[in-house]
C-alpha cells in the first residue's frame, strides 16, 4: 500500500524558515517524481514544486522561486521542502504527491494527508 | 505556463441533476488533464485522468471529455455524496490547477 506521510509543519513566525518532509513507502521511491502542492485555508490547490526521480531536475512555480527548495533522499525514501522567508500568505496545508513517471510532467496518483503550516506572529 | 480557467466557481444543483463543469487551458494541454473531487479536510481524490479515463473505483456517473484547450467533467445524475469541490489539472507542462467549482 502506497503511503505518503508529511511531517515538520506547525507555527512559524513571519520571516522564519521551516522544513517539511514526506516519508514514502509501498512503492519504489527512486523511480518516481515527487511533488508538493499547497492549499491555503478556504482556497484552491496551488502547485509548489517538483523533483525528478533521480533528483537532478527541479521545478518551482514562480511564486516560490528563491524561497523554497525541494530535495530528495532516495536512500531514505524521503522528499523535503525547505521553506524560507515565510510570510502569512504561505499559511496552508501542504500536500506531498507522487507522480506516475520519473519525470515531472506525469500525472499524480497518490496524495499524502497534508500538513498544516501556519505563519503568524 | 499553462493556465487553467475553470467555470463556474459555484454551482447549485439538486440530486438527480446532470452537472457539467468546464476548464479552459490557455494553450494546448493535449489530453493531459485530470479532474479531482475534494471534500473539506481531505486530500483531493482523483476522478478522471488523460481527459476521459475514469480512475478505478470511481462511479460511472462521472465522465470527462475534451482535448486541446477545452475540457469538461460531467456528473450524469448527481448523488448526495457528490456535493463537493471539483478541480481540473493540466499535467502537459508541469502542473496547474483550475480555481475549483463548488457544487452545492
Amino acid at each position: 500500500e502506497v503511503q505518503l506521510v508529511e511531517s515538520g509543519g506547525g507555527l512559524v513566525q513571519p520571516g522564519g524558515s521551516l522544513r517539511l518532509s514526506c516519508s514514502a513507502s509501498g512503492f519504489t521511491f527512486s523511480s518516481y517524481a515527487m511533488h508538493w502542492v499547497r492549499q491555503a485555508p478556504g482556497k484552491g490547490l496551488e502547485y509548489v514544486s517538483a523533483i525528478t526521480s533521480n533528483g537532478r531536475s527541479t521545478y518551482y512555480t514562480d511564486s516560490f522561486k528563491g524561497r523554497f527548495t525541494i530535495s530528495r533522499d532516495n536512500s531514505r525514501n524521503t522528499v523535503s521542502l525547505q521553506m524560507s522567508s515565510l510570510r502569512s500568505e504561505d499559511t496552508a496545508v501542504y500536500y506531498c504527491v507522487k507522480g506516475t513517471e520519473f519525470y515531472s510532467d506525469s500525472r499524480p496518483d497518490y496524495w499524502g494527508q497534508g500538513i498544516l503550516v501556519t505563519v503568524s506572529s | 505556463d499553462i493556465q487553467m480557467t475553470q467555470s463556474p466557481s459555484t454551482l447549485s444543483a439538486s440530486v438527480g441533476d446532470r452537472v457539467t463543469i468546464t476548464c479552459r487551458a490557455s494553450q494546448s494541454a493535449s489530453t493531459w488533464v485530470a479532474w479531482y473531487q475534494q471534500k473539506p479536510g481531505k486530500a483531493p481524490k482523483l476522478l478522471v485522468y488523460k481527459a476521459s479515463t475514469l480512475e478505478s473505483g470511481v462511479p460511472s456517473r462521472f465522465s470527462g471529455s475534451g482535448s486541446g484547450t477545452e475540457f469538461t467533467l460531467t456528473i450524469s445524475s448527481l448523488q448526495p455524496d457528490d456535493f463537493a469541490t471539483y478541480y481540473c489539472q493540466q499535467y502537459n507542462s508541469y502542473w496547474t490547477f483550475g480555481q475549483g467549482t463548488k457544487v452545492e
